[in-house]
This record gives structure tokens, C-alpha cells and sequence, in this order.
């Protein structure tokens, strides 16, 4: 049973590039999150979808794209990286609006330099 | 918008002590559910406990249980008999619950980190 998947876990980027973070689930939730989370701070929401075809802007989208093509995929696109995207991601999944708590991927470190 | 508030940044406590993490919320709305979650040094977000705000009584999960003031918007975690395991940073969060299904994520506090001592 492999939960929230997310590759890689960490990545060097340099500013201006793209590269896309993984995330797949097996549990057939139909509620996928992308949270980013900075040193001394909690986790910020970016991205959310509640089902295949459906996504929505969290807290802080700026910078970042999402697609759900798929109940298990929910990959986060950075389309030209800069060092404040520089921080560790996080995707998660819950059945419905996930009132019982969220599944969590191990997280993807990304430093942009 | 919510607010989430842990005003500890760190605490350490000696093994088998009972320590309490703090937390306060803002909200204006009435049906909510708060959460605890453990994220030790393997960077895992792992799921303490959860509280649901229509319930007056307490959530606990063997040696973790919470202090719930609704009034207050108080929301306080209490360890039991601290193990090395304890060791972590712990996040308050907050969900405010939607009628018609939906959600729109949780809000998180900034953290506590719990260090136990042997």
C-alpha cells in the first residue's frame, strides 16, 4: 500500500528552468492538495483539486500550475523557477473534503540557485 | 480568512514527562475541525489527532489528547509519558467544514518544535 507517491525527492534547479513534481496516490481519494512549506513556517496551500478535471488556486499559486487528468495523478508544473520558490512540497490526498485528515507524500526538496 | 497561532517555537522536556503545545485560532465560523500533526526529522506530515468542533468532548488517542475551548479558540495538545519518539516539530491546523461538500485545504500554524531529552 504506497500512499502519496512523490518524485523526485530533491532537486537543484537553476533560475528560469521548468520541471514538473510528481505526485500519484492509490487510494482513490478523489481530493489532492500541493502545500509548500518554508524554513520556520508552516505549510501553505498552492493547488487543489477536488476530482479528475477539476483544480482550484489555494493560498499561493503564483508561479506554479496544476492539471488532474487522472483520480490519481496531480502533477505541480514550475514553469520558470525562481530562488522564492525555493522550499520543500508537499502533495496530499483525502476522501472527500478531508475532514478525517490528509495522506502525505514525503515531500520534494527543490532549492533554486 | 483563518489564523492559525503556536506561540511556543520550541520546547524540551525530559522522557516520560507530560508535556502541552499550544495553539489558538481565528475564525468566524462555526463548524471547524482542528488537527495535530507530527512531522519528525524524516520530513513525514503524519496525522496526531483531530477534534471536531460541534463536539464538546476531548479527542484522545492513547497518549495524546487535546484541550479544546471553543470559546476560547484554544486547541491545546497534551503528551503523556514523552517518549524519544516525541521528538518532532508538531502543527496545529485548522478546516472550516463545508456544507455542500468542497473544501478548500487546511491552515496551518507555524509549528512547535518538541525536543525530548533521555
Amino acid at each position: 500500500n504506497a500512499g502519496v507517491t512523490q518524485t523526485p525527492k530533491f532537486r537543484i534547479l537553476k533560475i528560469g528552468q521548468s520541471m514538473t513534481l510528481q505526485c500519484t496516490q492509490d487510494m482513490n481519494h478523489n481530493y489532492m492538495y500541493w502545500y509548500r512549506q518554508d524554513p520556520g513556517m508552516g505549510l501553505k496551500l498552492i493547488y487543489y483539486s477536488v476530482g479528475a478535471g477539476i483544480t482550484d488556486k489555494g493560498e499561493v499559486p503564483n508561479g506554479y500550475n496544476v492539471s488532474r487528468s487522472t483520480t490519481e495523478d496531480f502533477p505541480l508544473r514550475l514553469e520558470l523557477a525562481a530562488p522564492s520558490q525555493t522550499s520543500v512540497y508537499f502533495c496530499a490526498s483525502s476522501y472527500g473534503g478531508g475532514y478525517y485528515g490528509y495522506t502525505f507524500g514525503s515531500g520534494t526538496r527543490l532549492t533554486v540557485v | 480568512a483563518q489564523t492559525v497561532t503556536q506561540s511556543q517555537p520550541e520546547m524540551s522536556v525530559q522522557e516520560a514527562e507530560t508535556v502541552t503545545l499550544s495553539c489558538t485560532y481565528d475564525t468566524s465560523e462555526s463548524n471547524y475541525y482542528l488537527f495535530w500533526y507530527k512531522q519528525p526529522p524524516s520530513r513525514q506530515m503524519i496525522l496526531v489527532i483531530r477534534q471536531e468542533a460541534y463536539k464538546q468532548q476531548n479527542a484522545t488517542e492513547n497518549r495524546f489528547s487535546v484541550n479544546f475551548q471553543k470559546a476560547a479558540k484554544s486547541f491545546s495538545l497534551k503528551i503523556s509519558d514523552s517518549q524519544l519518539g516525541d521528538t518532532a516539530m508538531y502543527f496545529c491546523a485548522f478546516m472550516k467544514h463545508h456544507s455542500g461538500g468542497g473544501a478548500d485545504g487546511l491552515t496551518f500554524g507555524k509549528g512547535t518544535h518538541l525536543i525530548i531529552q533521555p
